[in-house]
């Protein structure tokens, strides 16, 4: 099992704050996802990441890929109520992807 | 439309029995995943399909079965459900391997009491 871990595990701000989440691991992945996940529904995909260094923008959120294809970021600027949710990274395996546990964000109005 | 469905949305089973979840596709994508999300787990792999009879364990596949004749379904078993097994169960299904993108149903919620 490739193990990704996420940091922090939970996360609340108030409104118009910015925050950075980290993903973390010692097995390299030829590309990582961060998917976003509301209650009561599956993980929908924000991004994909493939080469070493990338950064890549969505609106105010802001994704990086490390220099070793270990670790990613996810950083939100002016964070909206509407950013609430929990959080997935995901690297990608052989056949499949494995997910960290998440960052559960709450953006209070 | 969505264009992958999970059914049922939710069930409460007994111990011992055999459940079956169902996950339908209108994408024509080649690969379908079973998950199952747990607090402090998040998300693991218990079966994946790369097409029709094809498919392969992931790393939680004990005390599961799936199948897939068709493209567009891919039913998952548990054979004589246990209270560990209660969960939320979710498939996802991706048109490219490499790519990765995947598409998740919205899951089913699984009680074994």
């Amino acid at each position: 099992t490739q193990l990704l871990e996420q940091s922090p595990q939970f996360l609340s701000i108030q409104e118009g704050e910015n925050l950075t989440v980290y993903c973390n691991s010692s097995s390299v992945f030829s590309s990582l996802q961060w998917y976003r996940q509301e209650p009561g529904e599956g993980p929908v995909l924000l991004v994909t990441v493939v080469t070493g260094g990338e950064v890549k923008k969505l609106k105010r959120l802001t994704f990086q890929f490390g220099d070793a294809r270990k670790d990613s970021s996810l950083h939100i600027t002016a964070a909206q109520p509407g950013d609430t949710g929990l959080y997935l990274c995901a690297g990608a395996g052989a056949n499949n992807l494995f997910f960290g546990t998440g960052t559960r964000l709450t953006v209070i109005p | 439309d969505a264009g992958i469905t999970q059914s049922p949305r939710h069930k409460v089973t007994e111990t011992g029995t055999p459940v079956t979840l169902r996950c339908h596709q209108t994408e024509n994508h080649r690969y379908m995943y079973w998950y199952r999300q747990d607090p402090g787990h998040g998300l693991r792999l218990i079966h994946y399909s790369y097409g029709v009879k094809d498919t392969d364990k992931g790393e939680v596949s004990d005390g599961y079965s799936v199948s897939r004749s068709k493209t567009e379904d891919f039913l998952l078993t548990l054979e004589s459900a246990t209270s560990s097994q209660t969960s939320v169960y979710f498939c996802a299904i991706s048109g490219d391997r490499d790519s990765y993108g995947y598409t998740f149903g919205s899951g089913t919620r699984l009680t074994v009491v």
